[in-house]
């Protein structure tokens, strides 16, 4: 996957409980995003940081939180999990301007 | 809101006819269009891209097209192959680093 990896692959939680989500690149790339994939909703942005410790807001934020405190790793959070957030999350990293993203292979998060 | 939008939910087509999936988008800023192709548990890849100051462009047998006036684009896959199947997102960009995504096609390739 183009030096990015998401853990875990899967998970299932209860709600209410606090989830992180970790993307670790290899291509030391500036910047790094969190999609969510639901059907009829496609891919949407949550979050995404331009450099360590710099993030920003993304369409569907609310509940969700950020860090970056390596170029490396970025990790996402839901801070009390509903069950609106089961969803397929995707990290992806910036590429060359033709090329758009690469992304990770994703994380299959249930909240029960 | 969706700024890129994709209202096939689906497509079907037989081995070595074209495929056409299309997009519109509503926000005039966009000047650069991708398309990802993306197959069950495996994160979306890149397919081909168009800039706005183009209105074609052509990768072997996948062709893009954009219609500016219109805000829509198109990708032809020709001819198509069975490991053409696969969910395909469109998504466009005014800042290259922040893309929006259309919801996809599910393309269904019958041999």
């Amino acid at each position: 996957d183009a030096g990015i990896t998401q853990s875990p692959r899967h998970k299932v939680t209860e709600t209410g409980t606090p989830v992180t989500l970790r993307c670790h690149q290899t291509e030391n790339h500036r910047y790094m995003y969190w999609y969510r994939q639901d059907p009829g909703h496609g891919l949407r942005l949550i979050h995404y940081s331009y450099g360590v410790k710099d993030t920003d807001k993304g369409e569907v934020s609310d509940g969700y939180s950020v860090s970056r405190s390596k170029t490396e790793d970025f990790l996402l959070t839901l801070e009390s999990a509903t069950s609106s957030q089961t969803s397929v999350y995707f990290c992806a990293i910036g590429g060359v301007f033709a090329y758009g993203y690469t992304f990770g292979s994703g994380t299959r998060l249930t909240v029960v | 809101d969706q700024q890129v939008k994709q209202n096939s939910p689906s497509l079907s087509v037989q081995e070595g006819r074209i495929s056409i999936l299309n997009c519109d988008y509503t926000n005039s800023m966009f000047d650069y269009f991708l398309w990802y192709k993306k197959y069950p548990a495996e994160g979306p890849t890149f397919l081909i891209s168009i800039s706005s100051i183009k209105d074609k462009n052509e990768d072997g047998r996948f062709t893009v097209f954009l219609n500016k006036s219109a805000k829509h684009l198109s990708l032809h896959i020709v001819p198509s192959q069975p490991g053409d199947s696969a969910v395909y997102f469109c998504a466009a960009s005014y800042n290259f680093n922040k893309f929006y995504f259309g919801s996809g096609t599910k393309l269904n390739v019958k041999p």
